[in-house]
């Protein structure tokens, strides 16, 4: 039988299209939160991260929107390459006892991006 | 600059066997981590230090211990293996630093407990 947390939600898209991954996260104490891609075989790569004091951050061809009120993350990606095909996960800091998380994150699930030419 | 370097990247044992996993990063940085991977999950914390000499417990500590005797090396063993430690490990560092959340990740270490 199928076990919970062995499919992942995927997105496919055409060249060029924009993509938008969505997250959930749960801390509303948490102060960072951060988007990774993760290719075949290899280890996370940071894309951006956002202060939970901001609603919006844009990067080089990726913008990551914040809603605290709703606790909703997302990534949007313009203009998407085959390069871009990966496993993209969010991640959120928590602050611990006295305001200090020392770096450590909670992953999400992660979205299967795949990008058709 | 090599960044974060695992090693071994793969590994076969035996149940009841025990191994070390070596991370080692040359960024100087204070903080590392060790989290494991499963099918379809994101990462989970197993251990993490705060600097030389210093480990806490993580999301899921239980069947490993580390070590951080020097401060660009992180260890992780496994006293006795068992087949739901079969993952693929991966070893993160970061400077200590309040206004960014990015950490630095290693390739991973492929595990398979028989």
């Amino acid at each position: 039988g199928e076990s919970v947390g062995l499919h992942l939600p995927t997105l496919s898209v055409q060249e060029g299209d924009n993509s938008i991954i969505n997250c959930a996260y749960s801390n509303s104490a948490s102060d960072y939160f951060i988007w990774y891609k993760q290719e075949s075989g290899k280890g996370p790569q940071f894309i951006i991260d956002i202060r939970s004091n901001m609603d919006k951050r844009q990067g080089q061809r990726v913008t990551v929107l914040l809603n605290k009120t709703v606790k909703h993350l997302s990534l949007q990606i313009a203009a998407t390459q085959p390069g871009d095909s990966a496993v993209y996960f969010c991640a959120e800091r928590s602050q611990g006892a006295g305001g200090t998380s020392y770096g450590k994150l909670t992953f999400g699930q992660g979205t299967i991006l795949t990008v058709h030419p | 600059n090599a960044g974060v370097t695992q090693t071994p990247k793969f590994r076969v044992l035996k149940t009841g066997q025990s191994m070390t996993l070596l991370c080692a990063q040359d960024m100087n940085h204070e903080y590392m981590y060790w989290y494991r991977q499963d099918p379809g999950m994101g990462l989970r914390l197993i251990h993490y230090s705060v600097g030389e000499g210093t480990t806490a417990k993580g999301e899921v500590p239980d069947g490993y211990n580390v070590s951080r005797l020097k401060k660009q090396n992180f260890l992780l063993g496994l006293e006795s293996a068992a087949p739901s430690q079969t993952s693929v490990y991966f070893c993160a560092s970061t400077p200590n630093r309040r206004l960014s959340g990015e950490l630095f990740f290693g390739e991973g270490s492929r595990l398979t407990v028989l």
